[in-house]
């Protein structure tokens, strides 16, 4: 079964703080997303990778860093947090050689005060 | 970039009748079309695919239909119980693989 998971799970940062959002998987799959998931917006791609060291800006990157230090590990970085940050925010992986279904993370609710 | 509609945004149907939801999309590229189902306050759940190469596909009381002229997908689900209340989201991906693009989901409640 695949396993994606996230940390932490639920988060209340303030205005200007630093937040970093952790993602794991044990799928050893190359490809690795962060999405925010919005009212009105569905799923939107923040920041994508390829494999450990890699990392490619999604549709909406303005804002966040992202950071792949090993093929299991992917983070979201907030270095200056704001309070139109405040969503849940979702970590994928999926197979390379294609199309393929992507394997979801539980989820993190960010709230920026 | 890629533009994905769903309609409707929500529906409320009674427990063994029929669901459709449209989706359409704008990118001539697009060759994989995934669909999730995300229960309330769960991950996202891969139900069902179909690549452009196809018309139709089905798996259970699920069946996917794919009309690449028109550019636009519709997702029929058939005696519907209390555990398909759920958002269901249509995406669409280039034949890289490495970019989905999501319709905003349709919310869908069965009524016991």
């Amino acid at each position: 079964e695949a396993a994606v998971t996230q940390s932490p799970r639920n988060k209340v940062a303030v205005t200007g703080g630093k937040v970093t959002l952790s993602c794991n998987q044990t799928n050893n799959h190359n490809n690795m997303y962060w999405y925010r998931q919005d009212t009105g917006h569905g799923l939107r791609l923040i920041h994508y990778s390829y494999g450990a060291g890699s990392t490619e800006k999604g549709d909406i990157p303005d804002g966040y860093k992202a950071s792949r230090p090993s093929q299991e590990n992917f983070s979201l970085i907030l270095e200056l947090a704001t309070p139109s940050q405040t969503s849940v925010y979702f970590c994928a992986s999926g197979e390379t050689g294609g199309a393929n279904e992507q394997y979801f993370g539980p989820g993190t609710r960010l709230t920026v005060l | 970039g890629e533009q994905v509609e769903q309609l409707p945004s929500s529906l409320i149907v009674q427990e063994g009748a029929s669901v459709l939801i449209n989706c359409s999309y704008t990118d001539s590229a697009s060759v994989y079309f995934p669909w999730y189902k995300q229960e309330p306050g769960k991950r996202l759940q891969f139900i069902i695919d179909i690549r452009s190469n196809m018309e139709r596909k089905q798996t259970q009381r699920l069946t996917l239909l794919f009309d690449k002229k028109t550019k636009h997908l519709s997702l029929h689900i058939t005696a519907t119980q209390p555990g398909d209340s759920a958002i269901y989201f249509c995406s669409a991906s280039n034949s890289a693989g490495n970019k989905l693009t999501f319709g905003i989901g349709t919310r869908v409640l069965v009524r016991p």
